[in-house]
């Protein structure tokens, strides 16, 4: 059985740091087309960065370019996202994803229970 | 960025009938539209990509249709399942965007 488990998450303050990882199981992260997408509570969702099955190409939105890094470790089979500057507008669920629709590699939808991030003084 | 919008914000209906919701984008997105289902404390379920193709393991009474800007999605026959929020979302090009969804009540 294929599985996303997502940590890493908790309150933090504004300005600071926190640091997602999500790990697969069943499958190869490496792969793998792979997203973060987030949930404000109550609210709609967002895909907040993605990166590509070949692990060069990033993406992200505006609102988070320049403060959060998506990346991969191949060897631990995780995934992570740094989130740095944390404002209260992130404050979400975050979703890990291995979205069928984001490349032709992905082979089956794939997505973590989410976790947590509270930004808030 | 593609503005997505979805209509009706929320659909009364009961088991056995028939629900029909609708997604529109703000610019042609061709056939790069997925449907979504999501329940509380749950994480999105892909119904539909491709705008008209089935995910594995998803059941014949789910049907989507449309392209290029205006897409719907079907439900023929409502089971109790079925009572959940509903989101578009275009994979046409970065940012894929979420629709604000429909629920189902």
């Amino acid at each position: 059985e294929v599985q996303l488990l997502e940590s890493g998450g908790g309150l933090v303050q504004p300005g600071g740091s926190l640091r997602l990882s999500c790990t697969a199981s069943g499958f190869s992260l490496s792969r793998n087309a792979m997203s973060w997408v987030r949930q404000a509570p109550g609210k709609g969702l967002e895909w907040v960065s993605a990166l590509g099955s070949g692990g060069d190409s990033t993406y992200y939105i505006d609102s988070v370019k320049g403060r959060f890094t998506i990346s991969r470790d191949n060897s631990k089979n995780t995934l992570s996202l740094q989130m740095n500057s944390l404002r209260a507008e992130d404050t979400a669920l975050y979703f890990c994803a291995s979205p069928f629709i984001q490349s032709p590699a992905n082979k089956f939808d794939c997505w973590g229970q989410g976790i947590l991030v509270t930004v808030s003084s | 960025e593609i503005v997505m919008t979805q209509s009706p914000a929320t659909l009364s209906v009961s088991p056995g009938e028939r629900a029909t919701l609708s997604c529109r984008t703000s610019q042609s997105v061709n056939s790069n539209l997925a449907w979504y289902q999501q329940k509380p404390g749950q994480p999105p379920r892909l119904l539909i990509h491709g705008a008209s193709t089935r995910a594995t393991g998803i059941p014949a009474r789910f049907s989507g249709s449309g392209s290029g800007t205006e897409f719907t999605l079907t439900i023929s026959s409502l089971q109790s399942e079925d009572f959940a929020v509903y989101y578009c979302q275009h994979y046409n090009n970065w940012p894929y965007t979420f629709g604000p969804g429909t629920r189902l009540e």
